[in-house]
């Protein structure tokens, strides 16, 4: 199992730019989330899903999009990027609600706006 | 709304050294906690997992403890080592939500 992966690695954009964070995992989980993590901030949820075609917001949701056609796959979406969305992104995935159920994440993309 | 808390916040102790990180948490319905190392630049990583029912879980020198009705876990750290060094999260899983909660972390430096 690749586990949960995300691409690209690395970016950067210029402000009013859009573009999408992909995540994906191979361990048909049912709940997948996207995170952004700042210094001295932790990480804060923008948007979760608990399954395909069923998706929630979290903490940070403003400035982003996110769909889940798939159990497989869940795209973070920017729709127009600002400076303020410079962070690290990561994407988690965990089976579903068991109470012995391991949160996984994948190893981040890290985004600069300009 | 769950608040996770960990203190402190850095700590830098020489090798050999047994250390307790702590998190506290201000709702005890939970599911689970659970504990991740993050190191520099990289993903987290699952190290333990306390189910609601259980006390403690173990892995090598990593000892986790759960005390519900306090609102406390600690992760125990038996004879530290450089490699240890990395940044400590808890996360908890409250009844009724979907996905864990999560501390700021801390931040371990254990130096030779």
């Amino acid at each position: 199992n690749a586990g949960v992966t995300q691409t690209p690695k690395f970016q950067v954009l210029k402000t009013g730019q859009s573009m999408t964070l992909q995540c994906a995992q191979d361990m048909n989980h049912e709940y997948m989330s996207w995170y952004r993590q700042d210094p001295g901030m932790g990480l804060r949820l923008i948007h979760y899903s608990v399954g395909a075609g069923i998706t929630d917001q979290g903490e940070v949701p403003n400035g982003y999009n996110v769909s889940r056609s798939t159990t497989e796959d869940f795209p973070l979406r920017l729709l127009s990027a600002a400076p303020s969305q410079t962070s690290v992104y990561f994407c988690a995935s965990r089976e579903r609600g068991g109470v012995a159920d391991t949160q996984y994440f994948g190893p981040g993309t890290r985004l600069t706006v300009l | 709304k769950q608040e996770v808390t960990q203190i402190p916040a850095a700590l830098s102790v020489p090798e050999g050294e047994n250390l307790v990180l702590n998190c506290s948490f201000t709702d005890s319905a939970i599911y689970n906690l659970q504990w991740f190392r993050q190191d520099p630049g990289k993903g987290l990583t699952s190290l333990l997992l306390i189910q609601s029912s259980q006390r403690e879980q173990t892995s090598g020198r990593l000892n986790a403890s759960l005390d519900k009705s306090s609102g406390r876990s600690t992760l125990y750290i038996a004879a530290s080592q450089p490699g240890d060094s990395a940044t400590y999260l808890c996360a908890v899983l409250t009844g009724g939500s979907y996905i864990p909660t999560f501390g700021r972390g801390t931040s371990l430096i254990v130096h030779p």
